[in-house]
Formats: C-alpha cells, structure tokens, sequence
C-alpha cells in the first residue's frame, strides 16, 4: 500500500463548480504539501501545512493530523484550474517529499 | 532569480548512450532533490543533496546513475549505458532546510 493515496484519480468538472481533492497518509509527517503540475511538466507548490487551514485566491487546503488526511478545495473552479493535483508528504523537516499518484482535473466550460 | 532551472528540456537518446542532466537551484538553497515521473505517475525520490553532500539514494538509483553537486550550487545526475525504462521526466527541486521546494521545469527523457 502507498504511503500517499489521493482520491479520485480523475475528476471532471463544469466551470463554477466546487471541487474537492483528498489525500490520506499513513506515516507520520512533519509538513503535508499540494502541487499543481501543468502539461509540460512544471510543479508549482500550492501549500505547505502541517495542521489547519491555507487558503489561497480560490484554493483552500485544510489537513487533520489526528485522521491523517487532507482536503484541497477549489471553489468556482474555471478551466484554467485544469491540471494535475499531487499530495506530498516529508516525514520530517525540509526532508525529500513522497508523492501520491495525482489527481487530474478537468474543469470544463 | 530566475527559479530552478534544469538543462535540457528533452533528450532523446539510443539505448546504451549515456546522458547527463543539469540543475540549476535557486541560489540561496541548501538543499538539492532529484525525482522521477512516468507517465501517470506522481514522481518518486532518487537522490537528495544538502550543499556538496548527498545524504540520501533511493534504492531506484541503480549504479547506472550517478548524481553530483560538486560545489554545493548546481548538480549533474548521469545515466550511464541507458535502458528503455529510463524513459521519464526527470525533476530537480531546491530548497532551504525547512522550506517548501521549488520545481524546476524537469528534463524529458526518451530512449529508444
């Protein structure tokens, strides 16, 4: 079993719609990021928490450590919001990151 | 600064050549990654540097690869006598100690 498991794989959209992304762990963990990866490539980091809240414009990561697992929202997705999502974790502080398998999103107009 | 930036962008290469990649961190970061991607896949870890030392290998890296940072600024990772499963986006990040990372832009790897 991956230490990182994200859920739904694949997720399409219609533009407005909220969205939810969730990612559960199984190791203990200092910090727990969210990624945004474009085709092509580039990895943007969204989030780096490790308890409570983050939001961002019109994305919103909250993470309990005592269920271990976190949630990353997108309200009133747009299709520029299309991308890969991917929950990592370091197990201890400015450590190498374990990724889960990403979350695509299609958001559509 | 212009981020992390990694050289070249593609490389196709016939099996058995040998390849190397480079990573440029952002300037201020101590801390140098190396990961990997195939296709669907969330990256997985290869190799991770604080300054000019490597502190971890992930039992990935075969010895067919090798990585270096020699001056503690930007890093090679060699891929010697390349195989079609070497194919894959090859991903540096940097950071400071205990800051977030920062992607470079990954160098495609094809063998054929």
């Amino acid at each position: 079993k991956n230490e990182v498991e994200q859920s739904p794989q694949n997720l399409t959209a219609q533009e407005g719609e909220f969205i939810t992304i969730n990612c559960s762990y199984s190791v203990g963990i200092s910090a727990l990021h969210w990624l945004q990866q474009h085709p092509g490539g580039g990895i943007v980091s969204l989030f780096m928490l490790s308890s409570g809240k983050k939001k961002h414009g019109r994305l919103i990561a909250t993470i309990n450590i005592q269920e271990k697992h976190s949630s990353l929202h997108i309200t009133a997705s747009h299709p520029r919001d299309s991308a890969v999502y991917i929950c990592a974790v370091s197990k201890a502080a400015g450590n190498k990151l374990t990724f889960g398998g990403g979350t695509r999103v299609l958001v559509k107009p | 600064d212009t981020g992390v930036s990694q050289d070249p962008r593609h490389k196709i290469t016939k099996r058995g050549q040998n390849v190397t990649f480079r990573c440029d961190p952002i300037s201020e970061h101590n801390r140098l990654y190396w990961y990997r991607q195939t296709l669907g896949q969330g990256p997985e870890f290869l190799t991770y540097f604080q300054n000019e030392a490597q502190l971890e290998k992930s039992r990935l890296l075969s010895d067919r690869f090798s990585a270096e940072r020699p001056k503690g600024s930007f890093s090679t990772l060699e891929i010697q006598r390349t195989e079609q499963g070497d194919s894959a986006m090859y991903l540096c990040a940097s950071s400071l100690t205990t800051g977030k990372a920062f992607f470079g832009q990954g160098t495609r790897l094809t063998v054929v």
